[in-house]
């Protein structure tokens, strides 16, 4: 069964202060994994998606790396408005399904 | 352009109740889906469409029905309300089904009581 675990669960950070949220996978025969943010109320906004172990993108202070058994998304010196849900999830190569992680929740202090 | 609209924003009914919560876009993609989020439990698919006329079971089906007359409409059924569908119900679709980033609606908040 596909398994995709996010860890923390909840992240308290000071402005400025950089940090790693992990997201780790089980699923056979990876197509990619997708980041997505959500705030409060709203749907989740998609962030990155990733297909092969080695790759990473970025986008403002967030970086994204992959790895064959885990993905990472570093926050550098982020800002309150960084404050949110992060949600990770993966796709297989069959099949028409997402398998979403439980997320971190984020939250930076200024 | 707004995207994908899901209504109504708040819904509260009774157990036994059915209702239809109602998702539209206006950005002509093929993939539409219905997910639950539930504390602890993560986003979970309900049904999902890869085109008008064609529609199949996602992990959490049961309880749950949906129809897909048009590319722009995914409408999701509950026939007879349950407590355990107590939860927040997001519309997303994409261009070409999960390979593609999903855009989501902002959710229906449901209560059964």
């Amino acid at each position: 069964e596909d398994q995709v675990t996010q860890s923390p669960e909840a992240l308290r950070l000071q402005e400025g202060e950089s940090s790693s949220l992990n997201c780790s996978y089980t699923v056979s025969g990876l197509r990619g994994l997708f980041w997505y943010r959500q705030d409060p109320g709203k749907g989740p906004e998609f962030l990155f998606t990733l297909y092969s172990a080695g790759e990473e993108k970025e986008k403002e202070r967030l970086k994204a790396t992959l790895t064959k058994k885990e993905s990472f998304l570093h926050i550098t010196a982020p800002k309150p408005e960084d404050s949110a849900t992060y949600l990770c999830a993966v796709t297989k190569a069959a099949g028409n399904k997402l398998t979403f992680g439980g997320g971190t929740r984020v939250l930076v202090k200024p | 352009n707004a995207g994908v609209t899901q209504t109504p924003k708040f819904q509260v009914l009774k157990t036994g109740q059915s209702m239809t919560l109602q998702c539209a876009q206006d950005m002509n993609h093929e993939y539409m889906s219905w997910y639950r989020q539930d504390p602890g439990m993560g986003l979970r698919l309900i049904h999902y469409s890869v085109g008008a006329g064609i529609t199949d079971q996602g992990e959490v089906p049961n309880g749950y029905n949906v129809s897909r007359s048009t590319t722009e409409d995914f409408p999701l059924r509950l026939l007879s309300a349950a407590p355990s569908q107590t939860s927040v119900y997001f519309c997303a679709i994409s261009r070409s089904g999960v390979s593609s980033p999903l855009h989501f609606g902002n959710g229906t908040r449901l209560t059964v009581t």
